[in-house]
């Protein structure tokens, strides 16, 4: 069984730009999470999308935002990128609800 | 509000010591607790859980038992190994819908 697969692995962008980010949950999953990892805050939860629709939100600004689609794909996009935006962005998915989760390896973006 | 404290590590060990690493939390409610590994390059990968009080999580060798009257979930394993090395994250959820709320994390080394 395929695990959650996340794409691009790695990514460099500079300030200003936007960027999307793609998660593929395990076949049958239907709840997708996502998750910012940084060395100062550590591992803080961004949105899980159900069904298509945000279930959940954490306490980010509004430049980050998803999506989630039929198939249960997952994008993740940032607008108007910061220095502080560098980051692993891990994505979660689960059968229904949000436990437990399992972890694609995550995007690496760093910017310049 | 809802937090997972977790020990600062990094914490080394030589090979075949016993390994504890202490996790208390504060919670509303009953939460669900995790421990997450997390080796170099990767995502998160789920440990043990335990859902309700006096539960005992158990998987390769590690133990966690979830403590109410403590609020604790400390992870213990007997005889670590070269392997173990890693970022081992404690986290709690709370109702069917609650995203995990993580430790900042305690980096393990063994050593030889």
């Amino acid at each position: 069984k395929a695990g959650v697969t996340q794409t691009p692995r790695y990514l460099i962008k500079t300030r200003g730009q936007q960027v999307t980010l793609s998660c593929s949950p395990i076949s049958g999953h239907r709840s997708v999470s996502w998750y910012q990892q940084t060395p100062g805050q550590g591992l803080q939860f961004l949105f899980e999308y159900f069904s298509e629709t945000q279930r959940n939100k954490g306490n980010f600004p509004g430049r980050f935002s998803g999506r989630q689609f039929s198939n249960s794909r997952s994008e993740m996009n940032v607008s108007t990128l910061e220095l502080g935006d560098s980051a692993l962005y891990l994505c979660a998915s689960s059968f229904r609800g949000p436990q437990p989760q399992h972890f694609g390896d995550g995007t690496r973006l760093s910017i310049l | 509000g809802n937090s997972v404290t977790q020990m600062e590590g990094p914490v080394t060990l030589s090979e075949e010591a016993f390994l504890t690493i202490n996790c208390t939390y504060t919670a509303t409610g009953y939460p669900s607790l995790f421990w997450y590994v997390q080796y170099p390059g990767e995502g998160l990968q789920l440990l043990l859980k335990a859902t309700k009080a006096d539960d005992k999580g158990s998987n390769k060798g590690f133990e966690a038992t979830y403590r109410k009257e403590t609020t604790s979930f400390h992870l213990e394993k007997g005889s670590v190994q070269v392997s173990d090395s890693a970022v081992y994250f404690c986290a709690l959820s709370r109702g069917s819908q609650g995203n995990l709320i993580f430790g900042k994390g305690t980096k393990l080394s063994v050593k030889p």
